[in-house]
């Protein structure tokens, strides 16, 4: 079975802290994404990664930035956090071609006080 | 644009009823659609998908659901509700680039 394992689950930041979320998948999938779910919103994308060092920008970005330096592990980085950055984060990955199943962490409870 | 729209941000049913989640998509090309169920405090699991084979997909757990391309329709359904069943539901899409397009979701209660 395919593992995305995110390794906090909770978190309580302070407001103007730099937060770090890491995430690591078993199944060498050159995909990569961080999203975020609010109630009634859904999934939002925050970022993408197709391959080690490369990113693309999803549907909300701003305030949040990433990194992939191996293949197993996207990081999503909060410069700076806000109190509207409070949300749940799931990281998810998935093989080559697109239409495929993407697979999800446990997710990443973020309070930011 | 592709987009989601699942109606229902709340489904309630009796256990034994009969399941009717609701999902409708927009796309201007032949879509991959996805049911995907999140149990409290967890991830997003795959239920089923639809990648233009039979258009009556059967997923895990005895759900099910049926591809409309004249609806654009892709509802979710399962026969006799059982209490383990009581979790979140989305309906995603995917038509291209690398983006798959999520709704908002739908919290299913189980009756007793």
């Amino acid at each position: 079975d395919v593992k995305v394992t995110q390794s906090s689950r909770y978190l309580v930041k302070r407001t103007g802290e730099k937060v770090f979320l890491e995430c690591v998948q078993d199944m060498d999938h050159e995909n990569m994404f961080w999203y975020r779910q609010d109630p009634g919103l859904g999934l939002r994308l925050i970022y993408f990664s197709y391959d080690v060092k490369m990113k693309e920008k999803g549907d909300i970005p701003e305030g949040y930035s990433v990194s992939r330096e191996k293949k197993e592990r996207f990081s999503l980085i909060l410069e700076s956090a806000s109190t509207n950055q409070t949300s749940m984060y799931l990281c998810a990955s998935r093989s080559g071609t697109f239409g495929n199943t993407i697979y999800f962490g446990e997710g990443s409870w973020l309070t930011v006080v | 644009a592709q987009s989601v729209t699942q109606l229902g941000s709340h489904v309630s049913v009796s256990e034994g009823a009969l399941v009717l989640l609701r999902c409708n998509y927009s796309s201007s090309v032949p879509p991959y659609l996805f049911w995907y169920v999140q149990y409290p405090n967890q991830g997003l699991q795959l239920l089923l998908k639809y990648t233009s084979a039979a258009t009556l997909v059967k997923g895990i757990n005895g759900f099910e659901a049926e591809f409309k391309k004249s609806e654009t329709s892709f509802h979710l359904t399962k026969p006799s509700a059982h209490m383990s069943d009581a979790a979140e539901y989305f309906c995603a899409v995917y038509t291209g680039g690398f983006k798959t397009i999520f709704g908002a979701g739908t919290r299913l209660f189980v009756k007793a």
